[in-house]
């Protein structure tokens, strides 16, 4: 069974409008979530961590955490087409991990 | 600052092939070392960490191993390649056990088996 869920599959917003990714884990012991987005023909890159119930803003980027549900979510304000990437939810059973399951992804299309 | 470099860039083999990829970081010490196998389009799947020279921890098995013979080296390999290994291998580093950083990865390797 597979430890972390993602929706959607995929989405498409205009450009400078907003992005919103959501992630659910399934086993109550991974609270600990990534956000990665991964461009074509790349490897991944992290833009973000969430540890802590609520939100955390970094620049454009917002996560939310609700460790109750164990949901995440990423948004993206002012989206624009370099955002288009697949972006994934990671998550762990310890902040310092040495296992990471990710999610299966959400590709991104930012329309011009 | 710190580069990790992957190679080769692409692989096409025969299935029952043996394989060897590699990944080298530079300008850092000691990092926790990974990799990850992503099948094209899909999600990562974690196969082995490492977290000092010579040990090697297994995450799932996939008729995969992998060995890390110097500090800043991580090699994959297999001596039978199956159908199943197709697809796109990626190293990946932290700094070490007790922190909370990030991945960095390389820009992978692409595997095809015939």
């Amino acid at each position: 069974q597979q430890k972390v869920q993602q929706s959607p599959e995929s989405l498409s917003v205009p450009e400078g409008g907003m992005a919103s990714f959501n992630c659910t884990s399934s086993d109550r012991n991974f609270q600990y979530f990534w956000w990665y987005r991964q461009h074509s023909g790349e490897g991944p890159k992290a833009l973000m961590s969430i540890f802590s119930d609520g939100d955390k803003k970094e620049g454009r980027f917002t996560a939310h955490l609700n460790k109750a549900s164990l949901h995440v979510s990423l948004h993206i304000r002012d989206s624009q087409p370099s955002d288009s990437a697949l972006y994934f939810c990671a998550a762990s059973d310890l902040p310092n991990y040495n296992v990471l399951y990710f999610g299966s992804g959400t590709k991104l299309t930012v329309e011009p | 600052a710190q580069t990790i470099h992957q190679w080769p860039v692409a692989e096409i083999k025969a299935v029952g092939s043996p394989l060897s990829l590699g990944c080298t970081i530079k300008g850092k010490s000691s990092p926790n070392l990974y990799w990850y196998w992503q099948a094209t389009g899909g999600t990562l799947q974690q196969l082995f960490y490492s977290i000092t020279v010579g040990q090697v921890e297994s995450v799932v098995q996939l008729n995969l191993s992998a060995s890390r013979p110097k500090d800043d080296q991580f090699i994959l390999s297999t001596e039978k390649l199956l159908l199943s290994h197709s697809g796109f291998y990626l190293c990946a580093w932290s700094l070490e056990q007790g922190s909370n950083e990030r991945l960095f990865f390389g820009h992978g390797t692409k595997l095809s088996v015939l």
